[in-house]
């Protein structure tokens, strides 16, 4: 059975500061999501990431991939108070068939 | 382009009572999945739909039934509510089986009192 942890599963910072947030997985990965969810919203699309090595970036954040540890990282560079919400990561694996295996996810606070 | 609406957005129902939620996919989309998210957790695999035919099911009870019409909107169906199954519902479409990603919906906040 896939599994998909997150750390830190609560996120307190600074405006201006930068921090990661680490995705790991149990099984071979054929994409790996990040999403973004307001309170009480559903779930924004960030990154997709297809392959070992994979980097991308939007703004502030910065998600790359290695498929041989299994680890994913969201790079937070930074941060300002829009950025306060929780990140999921999401793996979409043949192992498990054609679905998505969400993490816990972490709740970020940005605070000014 | 459209993308993919969900309703109700909010409902609230009685424990033993009946409930059906409502997905219209992505326009071009033939594949639906349905998430369960609690409150404070990430979303959980429910069931999977493909050109009206399942395609995979979590870890959930047969009281969590769907089907997938022609065009491929698609229904969940959950008999005999429990307290327990008050949640976020997330419908998510996508091409075939996953490709390209997945288009999440807004979502409709069950609560069972």
């Amino acid at each position: 059975e896939l599994k998909v942890e997150q750390n830190p599963l609560f996120l307190s910072m600074q405006e201006g500061k930068n921090y990661t947030i680490y995705c790991n997985y149990s099984t071979t990965s054929d994409r790996l999501y990040w999403y973004r969810q307001d309170p009480g919203k559903s779930l924004e699309s960030l990154f997709v990431l297809l392959s070992n090595g994979a980097v991308k970036q939007e703004g502030r954040l910065m998600a790359s991939l290695d498929t041989k540890a299994r680890l994913s990282t969201l790079h937070i560079t930074a941060a300002v108070h829009d950025l306060s919400a929780t990140y999921f990561c999401a793996v979409d694996s043949k192992t498990s068939g054609s679905r998505l295996t969400f993490g816990e996810g972490t709740q970020l606070t940005v605070n000014p | 382009e459209t993308g993919v609406t969900q309703s109700p957005t909010h409902l609230i129902k009685t424990r033993g009572q009946q409930v059906t939620l409502r997905c219209s996919s992505q326009s071009g989309h033939n594949t639906v999945s349905w998430y369960q998210q609690a409150l404070g957790q990430g979303p959980q695999f429910i069931f999977q739909y493909y050109r009206e035919e399942e395609n995979g099911r979590g870890n959930f009870p047969p009281r969590f039934s769907g089907l997938q019409f022609p065009n491929y909107s698609s229904e969940l169906n959950v008999n005999a509510l429990e307290l327990d199954d008050s949640a976020l519902y997330l419908c998510a479409s996508s091409l075939e089986l996953g490709r390209g990603g997945y288009t999440f919906g807004s979502g409709t906040r069950l609560t069972v009192v």
